[in-house]
């Protein structure tokens, strides 16, 4: 089955510097991977998916890259804000069972 | 658009009692809604998968007869935790695919259900 990693359960920056969140995963390649928000006691919220066959995707602060031969996606914050903070999950599309599997999530503190 | 409900957002009962929590998408069709589960500072855990007018697809683990859900329209699911236990105290969250985009799972703002 689908095994992924993120990278540290917790990641703190300091206001205005990147944050680099890893979501690294093993066997199959999904056909798109999605990264979500989640704040505490909420649902996840959609940021950003990002399908096999591309490379980079950005949208405002966030950029999501996407390595296949790596088996990892990288997802950027810049210029971060203390409202940043907040969980950060990866999830992998299979096509085949037809559902997302989820990684544990990055909790990303901002700090002024 | 893609606004997805849940409702109750929180309930606490007594252990022996069925809670149904339902969830909603308010703006668009879902083909298919998702339920989960999550523990303090764990993942999602995918319990089932519903599609409009057919049976749950239920995780492996996951007692059917115990989380029963219905998805009786293409924007209604329901998730009844049968005779609750202390141990089924957690945070359901629901999830919609939407008709004809079935890329982004759209998220509840989930149910905090607290048994006792």
């Amino acid at each position: 089955s689908q095994k992924i990693e993120q990278n540290s359960e917790a990641l703190n920056i300091q206001e205005g510097k990147t944050a680099t969140l890893t979501c690294n995963y093993t066997n199959y390649s999904p056909a798109y991977l999605q990264w979500y928000r989640q704040d505490p006691g909420r649902g996840p919220v959609f940021l950003l998916l990002i399908r096999e066959n591309e490379k980079e995707k950005r949208k405002e602060r966030l950029k999501v890259t996407f390595d296949t031969t790596l088996k990892q996606s990288l997802f950027h914050i810049t210029a971060s804000q203390p409202a940043d903070s907040a969980t950060y999950l990866c999830a992998l599309y299979n096509t085949n069972a037809g559902k997302s599997t989820f990684g544990d999530g990055t909790t990303l503190t901002v700090k002024p | 658009g893609a606004v997805v409900s849940q409702h109750p957002s929180w309930v606490i009962c007594k252990s022996g009692t069925s809670v149904k929590i339902e969830c909603r998408s308010l703006d668009f069709q879902a083909t298919t809604m998702f339920w989960y589960r999550q523990f303090p500072k764990q993942s999602l855990m995918l319990m089932a998968t519903s599609n409009e007018g057919s049976k749950a697809t239920y995780e492996q683990g996951v007692e059917k007869d115990k989380f029963l859900i219905n998805h009786a329209s293409l924007t209604l699911s329901t998730l009844t935790v049968t005779s609750a236990h202390p141990e089924d105290s957690s945070f359901y969250i629901c999830s919609a695919w939407k008709r004809g985009g079935a890329e982004t799972q759209y998220f509840g703002p989930g149910t905090r259900l607290l048994v006792l």
